[in-house]
């Protein structure tokens, strides 16, 4: 079964600096989906970036890029010039091809924002 | 742009009641998906559903659980007799799987407190 570990807890980062969060999945396929979702206060689940597995260039969107290495199966997030609002719960999460459409999340990490 | 809508918010039951969680997904979507996040806890798929019939279920979607199309808009979750582990935070989500965008879209959830 495919598994997804977000190994920080708990992240912190000064408004205007970069913070990257990491994100180690397990499978043993070779083509799917990762994303990142956005948790705000209010728990509404807000897609942040997707990458396809079969795609090298790594996904970006706007202030946030991913970093995505296959064999290493590892898929941190940058958030670049950190932002009051960025401040959530990050949870990364797989989508694979073969066994159904469903995403299987990590334990999440808390972002802080510090102004 | 388009949106996932849940109703309600916020649904507060006895245990052993019934309810039933509601969800209008993406117009074009044809794939539709119910998780729950226990607070604090990871995000948990329930259920995919597609072409009126479950695609896919985990163990969690025991037979206490159903879900349904009633027409050609809603989307919904039924819990016969609630328990208080039910409690929970219920997202629906759906995808359009016909145009390969396997990207889910989240509602803004369903918090169910079951007493």
């Amino acid at each position: 079964a495919q598994t997804v570990t977000q190994s920080q807890p708990e992240m912190s980062v000064q408004e205007a600096e970069t913070v990257t969060l990491s994100c180690t999945y397990d499978t043993s396929e070779s083509d799917y989906y990762l994303f990142w979702y956005k948790q705000p206060p209010s728990r509404q689940m807000i897609l942040v970036i997707r990458q396809e597995a079969y795609k090298q260039q790594n996904a970006t969107e706007n202030r946030f890029s991913v970093n995505f290495q296959k064999a290493a199966k590892s898929f941190s997030l940058k958030i670049s010039d950190s932002q009051l609002g960025d401040a959530a719960m990050y949870f990364c999460a797989y989508k694979g091809m073969e066994y159904g459409n469903k995403l299987v999340f990590g334990a999440g990490t808390i972002l802080r924002v510090k102004s | 742009e388009p949106e996932v809508t849940q109703t309600p918010s916020h649904q507060v039951t006895q245990m052993g009641q019934e309810v039933i969680l509601r969800c209008v997904p993406i117009s074009n979507h044809l794939y539709f998906y119910w998780y729950r996040q226990i607070l604090g806890q990871k995000v948990e798929f329930l259920v995919s559903f597609y072409n009126n019939e479950i695609s896919e279920k985990s163990e969690i979607f025991d037979d206490q659980f159903s879900v349904e199309r009633p027409d050609g808009s809603n989307f919904t979750l039924k819990i016969r007799s609630t328990k208080l582990e039910d409690s929970a935070m219920y997202f629906c989500a759906s995808s359009d799987a016909v145009a390969g965008t396997d990207t889910q879209y989240f509602g803004p959830g369903t918090r169910l407190t079951v007493l």
